[in-house]
Order: C-alpha cells, then structure tokens, then sequence
C-alpha cells in the first residue's frame, strides 16, 4: 500500500503564483487534512474534509482553497503565494476522524520567494 | 482549543535512560494520539488511548492518561539512537478536528 502521497516533494514558487499541492490516499479513508508545520509552532490545521464533497476550514485557512471531488483526492491550491506560506505542508488521512490513527504524508516543503 | 501541550519542549538523554514526555490539554476528550516525527519526514502514529483507558503499552512505550488533571505522560524505556525524533500528543474530543501540540524534541545520544 502507497498509504498517503503527496506531490511534490519540494517547491520554489515567487511571491503571486499559484500552485496546488496534490495528495491522494488509497485506503479509503472518508477524512483527509491539511496541515502546515513551521519552525516551533508545531502542525496547524489549514482545511479539511469528512467526505467527498464535504469540506471544512481549519485554524489557519486564508490563501488556501480545498476541494474534495473524490474519496481518494483533497488536493490545497495556494492561490496567491506569499512569502508567509513558506511552509511544510503535510496531508493526513484516517477512517473516522480522531476516533482512529491518522496516517501522514512525507510532506511538501514549499518555498516562497 | 483542543490542542496538546506537551513538555519538556526539548530532551537531552544518553541511550538506554528512560525518556518521559507530557501533554496538556484543556477539554474533556474522546481519546489522545502519541506521534512521532523523524527529521524531515512525516509524523507516525505510535499509541492511541481512549478517555477511559489510563494506562496503554506498546513495546517500550508507555502512555498513561488522566483525565482529573487533563494530562497524559509518554514514556519510551531503555531509549536508542533511533529514538531521537520529535514527539508529538494530539487531544480528540469528538467534534473538531485532531490538533496537535508543539512537540518534544527527543535526542539519545550513544
């Protein structure tokens, strides 16, 4: 099993593009999350889904836009980068929310200049 | 906030010491998740304990669970070089999101 991946692995983008950062999982989870980890601040929550069709903003949601078409797919699309969204951006997935492990990604570590 | 606190926000330790680290939090909860991150990786599930659990092992791990003083500890016995990583707790209450603390950095050093 693939578990969680997430593309890519690394990022440049300058200050004003977009990009979408890709996750898919193949375990058939119903909940997928978004997270960014900076340096000391420990993983926030950026957006999230219960299901397809279903998404939800998280602590820290603005510059960012989520959508889940698919069970296996939650895509985050950065719409307008920042040099603040400099970040490690990790997607999560588990089978019934916090009742059961969450399974994460590697990580994409995006770079705004 | 459902969010963990854990403490110490760093640990220095010599291989084979034991290693304990804390979490707060600040609601009644469903359960706490222990997570582990090696340097630049993502993070790995290690233990989930249930709010009427108090007590949970798992190889070396220890986790116990208090719910009068919101509190849960982490322990890893006999520590290793591979040890070394950050550890992370995340308090889920049933209805929000699985947030996670700040995390203890570890280092065993051989």
């Amino acid at each position: 099993n693939a578990g969680v991946t997430q593309t890519p692995k690394f990022q440049v983008l300058k200050t004003g593009q977009s990009m979408t950062l890709q996750c898919a999982q193949d375990m058939n989870h119903e909940y997928m999350s978004w997270y960014r980890q900076d340096p000391g601040m420990g993983l926030r929550l950026i957006h999230y889904s219960v299901g397809a069709g279903i998404t939800d903003q998280g602590e820290v949601p603005n510059g960012y836009n989520v959508s889940r078409s698919t069970t296996e797919d939650f895509p985050l699309r950065l719409l307008s980068a920042a040099p603040s969204q400099t970040s490690v951006y990790f997607c999560a997935s588990s089978s019934n929310r916090g009742h059961t492990e969450a399974f994460f990604g590697q990580g994409t570590r995006l770079t705004v200049v | 906030s459902q969010q963990g606190e854990e403490d110490p926000q760093a640990l220095s330790i010599q291989e084979g010491e034991n290693a304990t680290m804390n979490c707060s939090y600040k609601t009644s909860i469903n359960n706490l998740q222990w997570y582990r991150q090696n340097s630049g990786r993502g993070l790995v599930h290690l233990i989930l304990i249930r709010s009427n659990e108090r007590e949970k092992h798992s190889g070396r791990l220890r986790v116990t669970l208090d719910t009068s003083k919101k509190s849960s500890s982490l322990l890893i016995t006999a520590s290793r070089a591979a040890d070394t990583a950050s550890y992370f707790c995340a308090a889920y209450s049933g209805n929000t999101p699985l947030v996670f603390g700040k995390g203890t950095r570890l280092s065993v050093i051989a």
